[in-house]
């Protein structure tokens, strides 16, 4: 099983729609979590931290479950700009110290 | 505030040739640096990483090395390039004990051909 896992998509969906994306982990001792943004050809961008409380910034929603071990990201009102390549990242301890792990990202495209 | 500067953007290199790829940091000391490499449609793969000057951790074994010989300043290299080490490298920095919040560089786009 790997460590960060998400599905790849691509997810396309119409402007205006709603659309989740879940990512699971391993590690239960996995301490902070985050979803970046990438588009294509470009460096990851960190969009947002993910808190237990479940956390909003703007039409991004952001929560944690830590019990099943899973993460999820709402976006409401899907925008053109919006199409990307989404990461999942994991942080915490394991055998080998403290690490970050990476999913390999969901695609999404929106479409007018 | 903070900034990274990654370079070149793009490399075109023969198989067996040398390479070196720079990254530095602007506006914060002593940060945590690292190295990613991505390959097409994949995840981000963790090359090195170093908590200070001198001190690197190699994360998979590889033709490739890493230096850091000032504070904010973290080179990636290899004396002899291989087809496989084709990919988009990326440096990022982030701030010890700051929640491992990443910040990455623009990007190196590397051909071995």
């Amino acid at each position: 099983r790997k460590e960060v896992e998400q599905d790849p998509g691509p997810f396309n969906v119409p402007e205006g729609a709603t659309v989740a994306f879940n990512c699971t982990y391993s590690n239960s001792a996995s301490q902070s979590f985050f979803w970046y943004r990438q588009d294509c050809r470009k460096e990851p961008k960190l969009l947002m931290s993910v808190y237990s409380s479940g956390n909003e910034d703007g039409r991004f929603t952001a929560q944690l479950n830590r019990a099943s071990q899973y993460i999820s990201l709402l976006i409401r009102d899907s925008k053109l700009s919006d199409s990307a390549t989404y990461l999942c990242v994991v942080n915490g301890l394991n055998t080998g110290g403290f690490k970050t792990i990476f999913g390999a990202g969901t695609r999404l495209f929106v479409k007018a | 505030s903070q900034t990274i500067h990654q370079w070149p953007a793009t490399l075109v290199q023969p198989v067996g040739s040398p390479l070196s790829l720079e990254c530095t940091v602007e506006g914060t000391s002593n940060p945590n640096l690292y190295w990613y490499r991505q390959a097409a449609g994949r995840g981000l793969q963790l090359l090195f990483y170093s908590v200070g000057i001198g001190q690197i951790s190699s994360e998979v074994p590889q033709n490739l090395s890493a230096s850091r010989p000032q504070d904010r300043q973290f080179i990636l290299s290899s004396k002899k390039l291989l087809l496989s080490d084709s990919g988009f490298y990326l440096c990022a920095w982030s701030v010890p004990g700051g929640g491992e919040k990443l910040f990455f560089g623009s990007g190196t786009q590397l051909s071995v051909l």
